[in-house]
């Protein structure tokens, strides 16, 4: 049974360019969120995604985008990186549809972008 | 913003002793989780405790809610090396919904 799985590992940019960030979630999961960690500091929530539409989002610029396909794996995007950028960034996912509330998050291992 | 503040920030102690840590927040909530972070990693889920619920154990773990001082505890009975890592806290307010995590707290536990 496949975890939460997240490419690449390791990525490296410079100012200006943009990036995609890819998530296939746990087996049987329907729902995927993005979590933004900088070093030392906790995660800190971008959006979800659920049946391929934003359920939720945090407060993120709109550089930062996303999409959810038709086998729940998700993308994030991030346009005009920045070197505040640099970060851990996370994929979870859960199951929503049919379950009841107070379900834990599963998390990959992450994709850490270095910006230069 | 940081919903859960966690405290201590770093706590060392010796292979077998009991690690105590504790996580404020500052509103309602559905349910609150505990998760751990080895170096680079991704979390791993530990315990989830309802709003409903005060206490929840867990193996070596037992987790206690006070919704009305809006604060939990994680207890981690017979440490181990092995649990060296940073602890974090998590609030959902919502069904399914966003988690807010506190910075986090780093354990040293010493062989």
């Amino acid at each position: 049974d496949a975890g939460v799985t997240q490419s690449p590992t390791h990525l490296i940019k410079t100012r200006g360019q943009q990036v995609t960030l890819r998530c296939s979630p746990k087996s049987g999961h329907d729902t995927v969120s993005w979590y933004q960690q900088a070093l030392g500091q906790g995660p800190q929530f971008i959006f979800q995604y659920y049946e391929e539409e934003e359920r939720q989002r945090g407060n993120f610029p709109d550089r930062f985008s996303g999409h959810q396909f038709p086998n729940y794996s998700s993308e994030l995007n991030v346009n005009a990186l920045l070197l505040g950028d640099s970060a851990l960034y996370l994929c979870a996912s859960s199951l929503l549809q049919g379950s009841y509330s107070n379900q834990p998050q599963h998390f990959g291992d992450g994709t850490r972008l270095s910006i230069l | 913003s940081q919903q859960g503040e966690e405290d201590p920030q770093a706590l060392s102690i010796q292979e077998g002793e009991n690690a105590t840590m504790n996580c404020s927040y500052k509103t309602s909530i559905n349910n609150l989780q505990w998760y751990r972070q080895n170096s680079g990693r991704g979390l791993v889920h530990l315990i989830l405790i309802r709003s409903n619920e005060r206490e929840k154990h867990s193996g070596r773990l037992r987790v206690t809610l006070d919704t009305s001082k809006k604060s939990s505890s994680l207890l981690i009975t017979a440490s181990r090396a092995a649990d060296t890592a940073s602890y974090f806290c998590a609030t959902d307010t919502g069904a399914n919904s966003k988690l807010t995590f506190g910075k986090g707290i780093t354990l040293s536990v010493r062989p």
